[in-house]
């Protein structure tokens, strides 16, 4: 069984409009961490944010921004004003303590159109 | 860019032969993944470092695999008689820390293997 799940498996959106991308995610830590990457075309896997879990603030980093539900054990990835640019595969991505680094999803693939 | 620079990009090996990936971590990262990626974008670990040391490693596949990170030397991985089922993007990343909770991991571009 997957432990972080991403349910949505492609996406698209014209270009400047938001997009919001869902995970959700099994532990029993108290202290993890939340990525999120973004896959390119060339394999490359770039960072774009993290939440950690003592943080109840939802965490923003340029365009980029979390909505997370930790209770629900969910968040999601909230991209604003896309462009074209922004398309490629998202994943999102567990760490735990002791763990073997980060648990992906299984990612969304994101189109963004002019 | 990525910092992490992996060689070759591509690979392309017949059935029981030996494919070998370079992996050289960002500078002042001390501790570095290994992850298969399979068509279906599942991620594997396969095994990571601390400087020279096996901190973690699956059970690397019917000894099949096998990794070193030499001190003042690219890390390597290496598959000694390669099968279709590991056709896949093979990635390499590097960390500042690991233990409490692993911080950003950074990634190269991967090497892509195709077998035969």
């Amino acid at each position: 069984a997957q432990r972080v799940t991403q349910v949505q498996p492609t996406g698209s959106s014209q270009w400047g409009e938001e997009v919001t991308l869902d995970c959700s995610y099994e532990t029993s830590e108290y202290f993890y961490r939340i990525f999120w990457y973004r896959q390119l075309f060339s394999g490359e896997m770039v960072f774009l944010i993290y939440q950690p879990s003592f943080d109840t603030q939802n965490q923003r980093s340029g365009r980029y921004s979390v909505v997370f539900q930790k209770s629900f054990k969910s968040i999601s990835l909230v991209i604003s004003a896309s462009q074209p640019e922004d398309s490629g595969t998202y994943f999102c991505a567990l760490s735990e303590p002791l763990a073997q680094g980060l648990t992906f999803g299984l990612g969304t693939r994101v189109s963004v159109f002019p | 860019n990525s910092k992490v620079i992996q060689t070759p990009r591509y690979l392309v090996k017949g059935q029981g032969q030996k494919a070998k990936m370079r992996c050289i971590p960002e500078k002042g990262h001390p501790v570095v993944f290994w992850y298969q990626q399979n068509k279906n974008n599942e991620f594997k670990f396969l095994i990571n470092f601390q400087n020279q040391e096996v901190l973690q490693q699956i059970d690397m596949t019917e000894k099949r695999f096998s990794a070193e990170c030499p001190s003042n030397s690219p890390c390597s991985l290496e598959i000694q008689s390669s099968e279709a089922g590991d056709s896949a993007l093979y990635l390499c990343a590097s960390s500042r820390d690991w233990g409490v909770a692993t911080g950003q991991l950074y990634f190269g571009e991967g090497s892509k293997l195709t077998v035969l």
